[in-house]
């Protein structure tokens, strides 16, 4: 079955350490997101990237980094930079026309200690 | 630009009643837009989307939602809410070359026996 995997599942990290979380799909869209879901915030934009080996920053980058080196992944890191962390983060692709909608993956709770 | 809001951030059904959430949106392109449900530390799983076709736009589980132009809404509807349905809804709109999504804040639906 075709879908996106992020992994793990739950994730512990001490202050001051930079952590990356998976995310993987064999959709084959070209186009896949990082999003950030804080209780009663909705869900906002990270990163972004349309094509391999291009990325655009979202609307809260600040504090973590991606790369797209391969169609089927799109790591997200969190660096000691980010001063809030803790946080439910999602993955999506985008698939193309005529609806572009998005697919998600299970999601990564990320929780700093 | 784009933006979302959706009204209510906790809206409390009984077993069998109507199920109205509501979303009104803005957005400077002709807008693609979706219905999106996430149960508890899942991800985001589509229920309907607006593509420009059809006003009326049927989707999963007896869900439905109405393209209004003229009050800029697309309200989503259920005639007969059952307890599965209980978890938090998000609607969110997307347009421009890069297909980003804003979303709403969410509603979190209760359903009452």
């Amino acid at each position: 079955d075709g879908g996106i995997t992020q992994s793990p599942k739950y994730l512990f990290r001490k202050e001051g350490q930079n952590v990356t979380l998976s995310c993987e799909q064999n959709l084959n869209h070209d186009a896949m997101y990082w999003y950030r879901q804080d209780p009663g915030q909705g869900l906002r934009l990270i990163y972004y990237s349309q094509i391999v080996n291009d990325f655009q920053k979202g609307d809260i980058a600040e504090g973590y980094s991606v790369s797209r080196e391969k169609k089927e992944s799109f790591p997200l890191t969190v660096t000691s930079a980010q001063k809030n962390p803790t946080a439910f983060y999602l993955c999506a692709s985008r698939k193309r026309e005529p609806s572009h909608e998005q697919f998600f993956g299970p999601g990564t709770r990320l929780t700093v200690l | 630009a784009q933006s979302v809001t959706q009204l209510g951030s906790h809206v409390s059904v009984s077993e069998g009643a109507l199920v109205l959430l509501r979303c009104n949106y803005s957005s400077s392109v002709p807008p693609y837009l979706f219905w999106y449900v996430q149960y508890p530390n899942q991800g985001l799983q589509l229920l309907l989307k607006y593509t420009s076709a059809a006003t009326l736009v049927k989707g999963i589980n007896g869900f439905e939602a109405e393209f209004k132009k003229s009050e800029t809404s697309f309200h989503l509807t259920k005639p007969s809410a059952h307890m599965r349905d209980a978890a938090e809804y998000f609607c969110a709109v997307s347009g421009g070359s890069n297909y980003k999504l804003t979303f709403g804040k969410g509603t979190l639906l209760t359903v009452n026996p």
